[in-house]
């Protein structure tokens, strides 16, 4: 059973950087048939796509957070990272990491048991 | 691709049958999946590709619908069934999710 497990400071200051991590039991990141990634949820904006890494290297950013984001990698460890710089209150959310099936007709089957960032001085 | 559910919340009883609705801002095929989400949890998949229902799910929901509209229909709710639902699109890269649609008990 894969089983995603995130993991983060719950509080970060305006201006710096959000760092989370995602640890993946029961599979694989270095798999072809998956992509893993980050999805947020927040009162104002709902579920919202951050991004997702591939086992090739190819990462996948949503446009609108783009130039203040990085999704890495680290196969040794068998986990994957989000890193948010220059955050602001809009950042504040339930951050999930997420696994989608590298299929044509794409879906998210698992999912971390979420956790909750707020940004706040 | 905006994705706007209807409605946006909807009282039901047990053993009713009830009905979703998304609708895409533009055609995407059967490029939609379906998710169950229930308070302080992570969202669950229910339904891929518009009518394909994931392992374990049971067969009393049931998703149709391409190009724009889609449907999530529940039928017998059940007790577990309460909760809030949303549809998300995976035609576009950029994937995108309804807003929600919250089932509670009448």
């Amino acid at each position: 059973q894969v089983q995603l497990q995130d993991s983060g400071p719950g509080l970060v200051k305006p201006s710096e950087t959000l760092s989370l991590t995602c640890s993946v039991s029961g599979g694989s990141i270095s798999s072809s048939d998956y992509y893993w990634g980050w999805i947020r949820q927040s009162p104002g904006q709902g579920l919202e796509w951050i991004g997702s890494i591939y086992y090739s290297g190819n990462i996948y950013y949503n446009p609108s957070l783009k130039s203040r984001l990085t999704i890495s990698a680290d196969t040794s460890k068998n986990q994957f990272s989000l890193q948010l710089r220059s955050v602001t209150a809009a950042d504040t959310a339930v951050y999930y990491c997420v696994r989608r099936m590298a299929a044509v007709k794409s879906y998210f089957d698992y999912w971390g048991q979420g956790t909750l960032v707020t940004v706040s001085s | 691709i905006q994705m706007t559910q209807s409605p946006s919340s909807l009282s039901a009883s047990v053993g009713d049958r009830v009905t979703i609705t998304c609708r895409a801002s533009q055609s995407i095929s059967n490029f939609l999946n379906w998710y169950q989400q229930k308070p302080g949890k992570a969202p669950k998949l229910l339904i891929y590709a518009a009518f394909s229902l994931q392992s374990g799910v049971p067969s009393r929901f049931s998703g149709s619908g391409s190009g724009t509209d889609f449907t999530l229909t529940i039928t017998n709710l059940q007790p577990e069934d309460f909760a809030t639902y949303y549809c998300q699109q995976s035609y576009s890269v950029l994937y995108t999710f309804g807003q929600g649609t919250k089932l509670d008990i009448k």
